[in-house]
């Protein structure tokens, strides 16, 4: 499967535990964006990397989230302890550029729920 | 920061029925894209417009682009249970992209 992948699908955690999500972009892609999804709601931009590179985290929470998009391996969305409101859908995805009018291909999504 | 508004939030309509929703930014847009989630899904990109005017069609959905590329629409004719999902429209602010509020399509058979 070329898509972009994600990992888990479902993650439970109970509060103050930490939660770790990884993606791996679409072969040749080099540009990975994360977004959060609340129950019945749209998608929220959280932050932008490329690898090594945090281009953009605008939309991150100031504590307790971080991602990274190192050299060899996936991007990873960590939350550190996780509270009730972190329940959502953390979708990744992917372009083979960047410049504003490139598409972006979107992984399966995990499902966090904090107990 | 930029916000992208769609109308009507949810829409039920019988199997064979039309549907459209529309997008509407308050800037004007150098283009915009409009994506598609099924229940339980992930956004699956659809189409982009870039020209002022823009009409684009894929089998029963036509896609418009407005003349002042301020506002989209995205029309389905004779609707099928598969048209079933959420429908949003996305424009990039730089390098992110910008999600609309979304219009969530019900279709009864």
């Amino acid at each position: 499967n070329a898509g972009v992948m994600q990992n888990p699908r479902h993650l439970v955690r109970r509060r103050g535990q930490e939660a770790r999500l990884r993606c791996s972009p679409m072969k040749g892609h080099s540009h990975v964006y994360w977004y959060r999804q609340l129950p019945e709601e749209g998608l929220k931009f959280m932050v932008y990397l490329q690898k090594e590179n945090i281009i953009d985290e605008s939309g991150m929470p100031k504590e307790r989230f971080s991602a990274e998009f190192p050299k060899e391996g996936p991007s990873i969305l960590r939350i550190q302890q996780v509270v009730r409101g972190d329940s959502a859908a953390y979708f990744c995805a992917s372009s083979h550029t960047t410049g504003g009018n490139q598409p972006q291909h979107f992984g399966d999504g995990t499902r966090l729920s904090i107990l | 920061g930029q916000q992208v508004m769609q109308i009507p939030q949810y829409q039920h309509v019988q199997e064979g029925e039309d549907f459209t929703t529309y997008c509407n930014s308050s800037t004007t847009l150098s283009n915009i894209q409009w994506y598609k989630q099924r229940p339980g899904g992930h956004p699956v990109f659809l189409i982009q417009l870039v020209k002022s005017g823009e009409v684009k069609k894929q089998k029963r959905l036509t896609f418009q682009f407005g003349e002042a590329k301020k506002n989209s629409s995205l029309h389905i004719t004779a609707t099928q249970t598969t048209d079933v999902g959420t429908y949003f429209c996305a424009v990039y602010n730089t390098d992110k992209l910008i999600f609309g509020t979304g219009t969530r399509l019900q279709v009864f058979p």
